[in-house]
C-alpha cells in the first residue's frame, strides 16, 4: 500500500516557464510534508516543507501548496531553470510514523533551454 | 553539502559476505535514519536511532542491523549478502525525534552504493 504517490514519472518544461510537480497521499495522520531534489549518484537535497496547519509555503522560486481535503500537495517552480533538472521526491511524516519519512516514487523533471 | 557524511561511497562485495556502512550526522543532530533505494523502488525506510536508542524499524531484514554510538555516528551492518541487496543506502539526520516542524526535517548524506556480485 503506497501511502505517498507521485503519478507522473517525468515532466518536461521549457526554461522560464512554471514547473508543477504533484503528490497525493492517503494517510490522514500525516502532518508534515517535504520536497527533496535528487541528482544521480547523490543524496536527496531538502528543498522545502510544509506543516499540515498551513496551505502554502514559499521559498524563493519554490512554492509548496497543500490541499488537505484532497490529500494533495504540489511543488511549483517559477521560473524553471535548466539546473532544476533532477528527480523530485515528495515525502510525508506523521506523529504515528515514528519520525520516518514515507517517500513517493519521484518525478524526473527536465527543463529544456 | 548537507553536513551528513557517509563512508564508503562505493562498495563491491560477493554474496554471503558482510559489510559495514558508516554515517556521521550533522553537528547537533541526535536522530539518524537509514534508507535503502533499490533500482525499481523509491526510498524505503530501514531504521531510526535517536541519541543511541533504536526508535523505529521499517522493512529491515533480519540480516541487517544497526547501531548508534555515543558520539552519535551510526553503522549499518549487512550480513549474508544477496544479489538483491545491491542498492544505494542513505543515511539522514535530524535534530528531533517527533514528527512535524523543522526539527524533523531530515538531511541526507551522499549515500553508499553497494554492489553484490
Amino acid at each position: 500500500d503506497q501511502q505517498v504517490k507521485q503519478n507522473s514519472p517525468s515532466l518536461s518544461v521549457q526554461e522560464g516557464r512554471i514547473s508543477i510537480l504533484n503528490c497525493d497521499y492517503t494517510n490522514s495522520m500525516f502532518d508534515y510534508f517535504l520536497w527533496y531534489k535528487k541528482y544521480p549518484a547523490e543524496g536527496p537535497t531538502f528543498l522545502i516543507s510544509i506543516s499540515s496547519i498551513k496551505d502554502k509555503n514559499e521559498d524563493g522560486r519554490f512554492t509548496v501548496f497543500l490541499n488537505k481535503s484532497a490529500k494533495h500537495l504540489s511543488l511549483h517552480i517559477v521560473p524553471s531553470q535548466p539546473g532544476d533538472s533532477a528527480v523530485y521526491f515528495c515525502a510525508a511524516s506523521g506523529y504515528n510514523q515514528g519520525g520516518k519519512l514515507i517517500f513517493g516514487q519521484g518525478t524526473e523533471l527536465s527543463v529544456k533551454p | 553539502d548537507s553536513g551528513v557524511t557517509q563512508t564508503p561511497k562505493h562498495l563491491i562485495t560477493a554474496t554471503g559476505q558482510r559489510v559495514t556502512l558508516r554515517c556521521s550526522p550533522r553537528s547537533g543532530d541526535l536522530s539518524v535514519y537509514w534508507y535503502q533505494q533499490s533500482l525499481d523502488q523509491g526510498l524505503q525506510f530501514l531504521i531510526h536511532y535517536y541519541n543511541g536508542e533504536e526508535r523505529a524499524k521499517g522493512n529491515i531484514l533480519e540480516r541487517f542491523s544497526a547501531q548508534q554510538f555515543p558520539d552519535l555516528h551510526s553503522e549499518l551492518n549487512l550480513s549474508s549478502l544477496e544479489l538483491g541487496d545491491s542498492a544505494l543506502y542513505f543515511c539522514a539526520s535530524s535534530v528531533g525525534i517527533t514528527s512535524g516542524g523543522a526539527r524533523n526535517t531530515q538531511y541526507f548524506g551522499p549515500g553508499t552504493r553497494l554492489t553484490v556480485l
